[in-house]
Protein backbone atom coordinates (compact mmCIF):
# COMPACT_ATOMS: atom_id res chain seq x y z
CA UNK A 1 0.00 0.00 0.00
CA UNK A 2 1.51 3.10 -1.44
CA UNK A 3 -1.13 5.49 -0.39
CA UNK A 4 -1.71 8.00 2.20
CA UNK A 5 -5.92 8.29 2.63
CA UNK A 6 -7.82 11.42 4.03
CA UNK A 7 -11.28 11.43 5.39
CA UNK A 8 -13.32 13.18 5.09
CA UNK A 9 -12.84 14.65 1.31
CA UNK A 10 -15.48 17.46 1.72
CA UNK A 11 -16.72 19.35 4.82
CA UNK A 12 -18.59 22.38 5.48
CA UNK A 13 -18.52 23.36 8.82
CA UNK A 14 -19.85 26.48 11.13
CA UNK A 15 -17.52 28.22 13.32
CA UNK A 16 -19.04 27.03 16.38
CA UNK A 17 -18.58 23.57 15.10
CA UNK A 18 -16.52 21.02 16.46
CA UNK A 19 -15.14 18.32 13.58
CA UNK A 20 -11.70 16.14 12.95
CA UNK A 21 -10.32 15.08 9.69
CA UNK A 22 -7.90 11.74 9.49
CA UNK A 23 -4.97 10.82 7.84
CA UNK A 24 -4.32 6.84 7.54
CA UNK A 25 -0.77 5.87 6.36
CA UNK A 26 0.38 1.96 6.15
CA UNK A 27 4.30 2.71 4.59
CA UNK A 28 5.80 2.21 7.34
CA UNK A 29 6.34 5.73 7.47
CA UNK A 30 7.53 7.69 10.59
CA UNK A 31 6.91 10.96 9.88
CA UNK A 32 3.47 12.68 9.39
CA UNK A 33 2.26 16.15 8.00
CA UNK A 34 -0.56 18.52 8.00
CA UNK A 35 -0.60 21.08 5.45
CA UNK A 36 -2.92 23.72 4.48
CA UNK A 37 -3.20 24.92 0.85
CA UNK A 38 -5.31 27.97 -0.34
CA UNK A 39 -6.22 28.25 -3.90
CA UNK A 40 -3.18 28.66 -6.67
CA UNK A 41 -0.97 29.04 -3.73
CA UNK A 42 1.66 26.24 -2.80
CA UNK A 43 1.13 23.69 0.50
CA UNK A 44 1.71 25.81 4.00
CA UNK A 45 3.63 23.27 6.40
CA UNK A 46 1.33 23.38 9.80
CA UNK A 47 2.56 20.36 11.90
CA UNK A 48 4.84 17.85 11.71
CA UNK A 49 4.65 14.55 13.92
CA UNK A 50 8.37 12.39 14.22
CA UNK A 51 7.81 8.93 15.54
CA UNK A 52 4.36 10.33 16.63
CA UNK A 53 5.69 13.01 18.88
CA UNK A 54 4.76 16.62 17.59
CA UNK A 55 8.26 17.82 16.40
CA UNK A 56 7.19 20.85 14.39
CA UNK A 57 4.12 23.11 15.14
CA UNK A 58 4.24 26.35 12.40
CA UNK A 59 2.59 28.62 14.90
CA UNK A 60 -0.81 27.22 14.08
CA UNK A 61 -3.67 28.94 16.04
CA UNK A 62 -4.91 26.89 18.74
CA UNK A 63 -8.37 26.30 16.97
CA UNK A 64 -5.93 23.77 15.08
CA UNK A 65 -5.43 20.96 17.30
CA UNK A 66 -3.15 18.04 15.63
CA UNK A 67 -3.19 14.57 17.45
CA UNK A 68 -1.36 11.36 16.47
CA UNK A 69 -2.98 8.36 18.19
CA UNK A 70 -0.03 5.68 16.52
CA UNK A 71 2.32 5.39 13.50
CA UNK A 72 -0.48 5.46 11.17
CA UNK A 73 -3.01 7.58 11.85
CA UNK A 74 -3.10 11.35 12.40
CA UNK A 75 -5.49 13.52 12.99
CA UNK A 76 -6.45 17.27 13.10
CA UNK A 77 -9.11 18.36 15.06
CA UNK A 78 -10.93 21.41 14.40
CA UNK A 79 -12.63 24.12 16.44
CA UNK A 80 -14.03 28.00 16.78
CA UNK A 81 -13.03 28.12 12.89
CA UNK A 82 -13.03 31.63 10.87
CA UNK A 83 -14.15 31.89 7.27
CA UNK A 84 -10.54 32.40 6.52
CA UNK A 85 -9.47 28.75 7.47
CA UNK A 86 -11.34 27.20 4.50
CA UNK A 87 -8.76 25.89 2.19
CA UNK A 88 -7.58 22.28 0.97
CA UNK A 89 -5.97 20.59 3.94
CA UNK A 90 -3.65 18.11 3.24
CA UNK A 91 -1.44 15.32 5.07
CA UNK A 92 1.44 13.86 4.39
CA UNK A 93 4.23 11.16 5.28
CA UNK A 94 7.58 10.12 4.64
CA UNK A 95 10.21 7.33 5.87
CA UNK A 96 11.73 9.68 8.01
CA UNK A 97 11.76 13.53 9.59
CA UNK A 98 14.51 15.96 10.33
CA UNK A 99 16.17 13.90 7.68
CA UNK A 100 15.76 16.29 4.77
CA UNK A 101 16.08 13.21 2.23
CA UNK A 102 12.93 11.74 1.90
CA UNK A 103 9.80 11.92 -0.32
CA UNK A 104 6.62 13.07 1.31
CA UNK A 105 3.68 11.45 -0.39
CA UNK A 106 0.65 13.57 -0.36
CA UNK A 107 -2.98 12.50 0.81
CA UNK A 108 -5.93 13.66 -1.90
CA UNK A 109 -6.58 16.19 0.86
CA UNK A 110 -10.21 17.29 2.53
CA UNK A 111 -11.20 20.43 1.11
CA UNK A 112 -12.85 22.31 4.03
CA UNK A 113 -15.44 25.26 3.77
CA UNK A 114 -16.07 27.30 6.89
CA UNK A 115 -19.18 28.92 6.92
CA UNK B 1 14.86 30.73 6.78
CA UNK B 2 14.96 29.40 3.44
CA UNK B 3 13.19 31.09 0.30
CA UNK B 4 12.67 29.23 -3.35
CA UNK B 5 11.78 31.74 -5.88
CA UNK B 6 10.32 30.07 -9.20
CA UNK B 7 9.62 31.37 -12.84
CA UNK B 8 7.59 32.00 -14.35
CA UNK B 9 4.25 31.51 -12.95
CA UNK B 10 2.34 30.89 -15.77
CA UNK B 11 3.60 29.12 -19.06
CA UNK B 12 1.69 28.45 -22.37
CA UNK B 13 3.15 26.08 -24.60
CA UNK B 14 2.13 24.90 -27.91
CA UNK B 15 1.78 20.53 -28.08
CA UNK B 16 5.18 19.27 -28.58
CA UNK B 17 7.36 22.26 -27.54
CA UNK B 18 9.49 22.13 -24.87
CA UNK B 19 9.01 23.63 -21.48
CA UNK B 20 11.43 25.13 -18.56
CA UNK B 21 10.59 26.16 -15.27
CA UNK B 22 13.69 27.65 -12.80
CA UNK B 23 13.30 27.69 -9.08
CA UNK B 24 16.60 29.07 -7.04
CA UNK B 25 16.87 29.09 -3.01
CA UNK B 26 18.59 30.43 -0.42
CA UNK B 27 19.72 28.36 1.74
CA UNK B 28 23.09 26.81 0.80
CA UNK B 29 22.28 23.56 3.39
CA UNK B 30 19.67 22.52 1.64
CA UNK B 31 20.39 19.20 -0.39
CA UNK B 32 17.28 17.56 -1.87
CA UNK B 33 15.43 19.10 -4.63
CA UNK B 34 11.63 17.54 -5.89
CA UNK B 35 9.36 18.90 -7.96
CA UNK B 36 5.56 18.74 -7.37
CA UNK B 37 2.64 18.08 -10.24
CA UNK B 38 -0.82 19.10 -8.83
CA UNK B 39 -3.65 18.46 -11.22
CA UNK B 40 -7.03 20.60 -10.28
CA UNK B 41 -8.40 19.21 -7.55
CA UNK B 42 -5.86 16.71 -7.05
CA UNK B 43 -3.19 16.05 -4.61
CA UNK B 44 0.85 17.39 -5.21
CA UNK B 45 2.33 13.99 -6.55
CA UNK B 46 5.89 13.83 -6.98
CA UNK B 47 7.30 13.58 -11.20
CA UNK B 48 10.74 14.08 -10.32
CA UNK B 49 13.88 14.90 -7.48
CA UNK B 50 17.29 15.53 -7.26
CA UNK B 51 20.34 15.18 -4.39
CA UNK B 52 22.80 17.92 -3.71
CA UNK B 53 25.49 15.34 -5.16
CA UNK B 54 23.87 15.02 -8.60
CA UNK B 55 23.91 17.52 -11.48
CA UNK B 56 21.30 16.13 -13.64
CA UNK B 57 18.32 13.51 -13.53
CA UNK B 58 16.20 12.52 -16.25
CA UNK B 59 13.20 10.60 -16.24
CA UNK B 60 11.38 9.76 -19.88
CA UNK B 61 10.48 13.78 -21.37
CA UNK B 62 11.27 15.00 -17.37
CA UNK B 63 14.34 16.36 -16.84
CA UNK B 64 15.75 18.32 -13.71
CA UNK B 65 19.17 19.90 -13.43
CA UNK B 66 21.25 21.55 -10.49
CA UNK B 67 23.57 23.87 -10.35
CA UNK B 68 24.86 24.25 -6.65
CA UNK B 69 27.33 27.48 -6.25
CA UNK B 70 24.82 29.56 -8.17
CA UNK B 71 21.75 27.55 -6.18
CA UNK B 72 19.32 27.08 -8.76
CA UNK B 73 17.24 24.18 -10.29
CA UNK B 74 15.54 23.69 -13.35
CA UNK B 75 12.68 21.43 -14.41
CA UNK B 76 12.48 20.59 -18.17
CA UNK B 77 10.06 18.53 -19.78
CA UNK B 78 9.99 17.82 -23.80
CA UNK B 79 7.53 17.33 -26.14
CA UNK B 80 4.57 18.72 -23.91
CA UNK B 81 1.19 17.08 -24.31
CA UNK B 82 -1.84 18.57 -22.93
CA UNK B 83 -2.19 16.00 -20.36
CA UNK B 84 1.36 17.74 -18.93
CA UNK B 85 -0.91 20.90 -18.11
CA UNK B 86 -0.93 21.12 -14.04
CA UNK B 87 0.75 23.41 -11.78
CA UNK B 88 4.10 22.75 -11.01
CA UNK B 89 5.61 23.30 -7.79
CA UNK B 90 9.52 22.96 -7.01
CA UNK B 91 10.52 22.80 -3.47
CA UNK B 92 13.55 22.90 -0.99
CA UNK B 93 14.57 20.87 1.77
CA UNK B 94 16.23 22.95 4.57
CA UNK B 95 17.01 22.11 8.60
CA UNK B 96 14.33 20.50 10.43
CA UNK B 97 12.68 18.16 7.43
CA UNK B 98 10.66 21.86 6.22
CA UNK B 99 9.72 21.61 2.46
CA UNK B 100 10.21 24.89 1.43
CA UNK B 101 7.92 24.99 -2.05
CA UNK B 102 8.14 27.67 -4.35
CA UNK B 103 4.96 29.59 -5.88
CA UNK B 104 4.38 27.25 -8.87
CA UNK B 105 3.70 27.80 -12.60
CA UNK B 106 1.07 26.77 -14.08
CA UNK B 107 1.85 25.12 -17.44
CA UNK B 108 -1.22 25.15 -20.10
CA UNK B 109 0.08 23.10 -23.49
CA UNK B 110 -1.95 23.55 -26.03
CA UNK B 111 -3.56 20.68 -28.56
Amino acid sequence: DTEVTQTPKHLVMGMTNKKSLKCEQHMGHRAMYWYKQKAKKPPELMFVYSYEKLSINESVPSRFSPECPNSSLLNLHLHALQPEDSALYLCASSQEALAGRDEQFFGPGTRLTVL
Amino acid sequence: GENVEQHPSTLSVQEGDSAVIKCTYSDSASNYFPWYKQELGKRPQLIIDIRSNVGEKKDQRIAVTLNKTAKHFSLHITETQPEDSAVYFCAAYTSGSRLTFGEGTQLTVNP
